[in-house]
C-alpha cells in the first residue's frame, strides 16, 4: 500500500486552464504539504496543513488553492495556468516533527 | 533565514568505495536535520533524521552525523553499491511555530560499477 499517493502523475496542459492535483495519506499523520521542484531541481515548501488548518502559506500566487477536506487529504488546484507553472509537485506528510514522506510527485507541463 | 548548502553537487565513485556527502547550514536554531534520497522520476525516500539534540544516526550502511555549533551534517556511505546513485538531500527543519523544512539543492550521486 503506497503510504502517500497523489494523481496525477503527469499533466500537460494548455496556458489559462485549470487543473488540480489530488493527494492522499494513509499514515494517519496531522500534517500534509505541498512541494514544488523546480527544473534546477530545488525543492521549495508550498502550503502546510495540520488537522485541516492552514499553518503555512509560502509566497505564491493566489492562483494555487490548496483544500484539505480531512487530515488525510489535501488537494492543489491552480488556476489560469502559465508556463512557469511547468514543476513537479511533491506531496508529503509527516507526524509532528518526525521524518517527512514524500509522494512520487506529479509533473505538470503547460504548454 | 536559514540556508541550507550541499557540496560536491554531483559525485562519481567506483563501487565498493566508502563516500561522505556534505550538508551545511546557516541558523543553527534546529528541531532536526533529516537526509533523503530521490530516485530518477522518483518521490523522496527519508533516510535518516538526526534530533538536534543527538550527534549521529545509523541505519545499516549509513551514518549520519550533526554538529550544530559548526552548522555541518555529513552522510556517510559505506562499500557504496550501484544502487546507491541517486540524488542525495539534506534538509534542516528550524525551531519555532509553523517551521518549514529547508532543502539543500543535493548531491548527485553515481556508483559505478
Amino acid at each position: 500500500d503506497t503510504a502517500v499517493s497523489q494523481t496525477p502523475k503527469y499533466l500537460v496542459t494548455q496556458m489559462g486552464n485549470d487543473k488540480s492535483i489530488k493527494c492522499e495519506q494513509n499514515l494517519g499523520h496531522d500534517t500534509m504539504y505541498w512541494y514544488k521542484q523546480d527544473s534546477k531541481k530545488f525543492l521549495k515548501i508550498m502550503f502546510s496543513y495540520n488537522n485541516k488548518e492552514l499553518i503555512i502559506n509560502e509566497t505564491v500566487p493566489n492562483r494555487f488553492s490548496p483544500k484539505s477536506p480531512d487530515k488525510a487529504h489535501l488537494n492543489l488546484h491552480i488556476n489560469s495556468l502559465e508556463l512557469g507553472d511547468s514543476a513537479v509537485y511533491f506531496c508529503a506528510s509527516s507526524q509532528e516533527l518526525g521524518p517527512l514522506h514524500f509522494g512520487n510527485g506529479t509533473r505538470l507541463t503547460v504548454t | 533565514k536559514q540556508e541550507v548548502t550541499q557540496i560536491p553537487a554531483a559525485l562519481s565513485v567506483p563501487e565498493g568505495e566508502n563516500l561522505v556527502l556534505n550538508c551545511s547550514f546557516t541558523d543553527s536554531a534546529i528541531y532536526n536535520l533529516q537526509w533523503f534520497r530521490q530516485d530518477p522520476g522518483k518521490g523522496l525516500t527519508s533516510l535518516l533524521l538526526i534530533q538536534s539534540s543527538q550527534r549521529e544516526q545509523t541505519s545499516g550502511r549509513l551514518n549520519a552525523s550533526l554538529d550544530k555549533s559548526s552548522g555541518r551534517s555529513t552522510l556517510y556511505i559505506a562499500a557504496s553499491q550501484p544502487g546507491d546513485s541517486a540524488t542525495y538531500l539534506c534538509a534542516a527543519l528550524p525551531t519555532g511555530t509553523a517551521s518549514k523544512l529547508t532543502f539543500g539543492t543535493g548531491t548527485r550521486l553515481q556508483v559505478t560499477l
